[in-house]
């Protein structure tokens, strides 16, 4: 079983602050890392699927980057929102077994 | 609109008495697979299928059993169910394979007596 490891486990703060997460995957057989936002009781969704060595990907205040040769994607949240409040996920995809691996997760509280 | 359904959401059943969890996409989706989210583990892979008839082992395949004889459909079988499968389990499916997005399932709860 391929080894995804998600940092920090949890993390608390406030609106406003800026905060990023790391994710470490396996710097061999890389085909794809994957970033999910899940809420509590809803089901998870895609933020961003990145493939390329230095790729750099944005969706409004969410964003991340990616080093293939190291084996890390780091997820960034600039100005967090209450709303960003959410557990997230990276996972990898093998370019040797189609299988997705997921991290277990950085789960995020903004407060007021 | 674009959605994975899975059914039932919530089963409660005991030890032994064989189910299935429907899953179905209407995407025309190539890639589809199985999940299983249990506390501190995160999100396991079951099985995936890469297209029709094309299954294959995820990480924690014991004791699952999937078919994949119509695109849209995948489901899941327990044959005979243990208390260590109660969890959430939700299907996903993506275009095709790792470089498209996953789309959820809302989840289906099993709890096994």
């Amino acid at each position: 079983i391929l080894n995804v490891e998600q940092s920090p486990q949890s993390l608390h703060v406030q609106e406003g602050d800026s905060t990023n997460f790391t994710c470490s995957f396996p710097s061999s057989n890389f085909y794809a890392l994957h970033w999910y936002r899940w809420e509590t009781a809803k089901s998870p969704e895609a933020l961003f699927v990145m493939t390329l060595n230095g790729d750099e990907k944005k969706k409004g205040r969410i964003s991340a980057t990616l080093n293939t040769k190291e084996g890390y994607s780091y997820l960034y949240i600039k100005g967090s929102q209450p709303e960003d409040s959410a557990t997230y996920l990276c996972a990898f995809f093998s370019g040797t077994a189609s299988k997705l691996t997921f991290g277990t997760g950085t789960r995020l509280q903004v407060t007021l | 609109e674009a959605q994975v359904t899975q059914n039932p959401r919530y089963l409660i059943t005991v030890t032994g008495k064989k189910l299935t969890v429907t899953c179905s996409q209407n995407m025309n989706h190539e890639y589809m697979s199985w999940y299983r989210q249990d506390p501190g583990l995160g999100l396991r892979q079951i099985y995936y299928s890469m297209n029709v008839e094309v299954t294959d082992k995820g990480d924690v395949p014991e004791g699952y059993k999937v078919s994949r004889k119509e695109k849209r459909n995948f489901p899941l079988i327990l044959e005979s169910p243990s208390p260590n499968q109660t969890s959430l389990y939700f299907c996903a499916s993506s275009l095709r394979g790792g470089r498209q997005p996953q789309h959820f399932g809302d989840g289906t709860r099993l709890s096994i007596l």
